[in-house]
């Protein structure tokens, strides 16, 4: 079985709806963020990222938005489809350009058909 | 290309035994990484390698070595298995430290008995 969703928080939503996940990172001297997608049993899959000099990104169906002033990043999914349940991980290159990726903890989402 | 490989993708040790999980890219990225992932943990980063014969320590490297001998190869060991590191270990890779997105390999799942 897979244990990556346990003690995750968990966003439940209808097959068609609009998605918002939500992370706060920590460090203002970040510059790059990015989204993955990880679904049971596989590795991370890289959905979207930004950079610090852009306020919003789209891509098919995500959108990721980035408000510096209070360190803050969401994913948007447009008409979310049951496959696009997942765990959801933002990521931060904490301390700057030469910065790691350093990862949150994720979120769970569930879509019901 | 087959991107990021892993291997093995289980692996059961006894508390004491040594083992090295095997990670290959084939895209000639110079940033390569290692990362545990556990529940409600999300991933935490190990070890990692900006280029050939340069590596470093990320947040957990405790009990962990690894060499990075070729653009291509990154190994992990384990010198002395403990319980505390049943995990599943992400190796991941990239063309720009902090810049640019992490390719995940699908993980080993490691069990300490």
């Amino acid at each position: 079985g897979e244990s990556v969703g346990l003690h995750l928080p968990t966003l439940s939503v209808q097959e068609g709806d609009n998605s918002i996940i939500n992370c706060a990172y920590s460090n203002s001297a970040s510059d790059y963020f990015i989204w993955y997608k990880q679904e049971s049993g596989k590795g991370p899959q890289f959905i979207i990222d930004i950079r610090s000099n852009m306020d919003k990104r789209q891509g098919q169906r995500v959108t990721v938005l980035l408000n510096k002033t209070v360190k803050h990043l969401s994913l948007q999914i447009a008409a979310t489809q049951p496959g696009d349940s997942a765990v959801y991980f933002c990521a931060e290159n904490k301390g700057g350009s030469q910065g790691n990726l350093i990862f949150g903890k994720g979120t769970k989402l569930s879509v019901k058909p | 290309n087959a991107g990021v490989t892993q291997t093995p993708k289980f692996q059961v040790l006894k508390t004491g035994q040594s083992m090295t999980l095997q990670c290959a890219q084939d895209m000639n990225h110079e940033y390569m990484s290692w990362y545990r992932q556990d529940p409600g943990m999300g991933l935490r980063l190990i070890h990692y390698s900006v280029g050939a014969g340069i590596t470093d320590q990320g947040e957990v490297p405790n009990g962990y070595n690894v060499s990075r001998s070729t653009t291509e190869d990154f190994p992990l060991r384990l010198l002395s298995a403990a319980p505390s590191q049943t995990s599943v270990y992400f190796c991941a890779s990239s063309e720009l430290q902090g810049k640019s997105p992490l390719h995940f390999g699908n993980g080993t799942r490691l069990t300490v008995t």
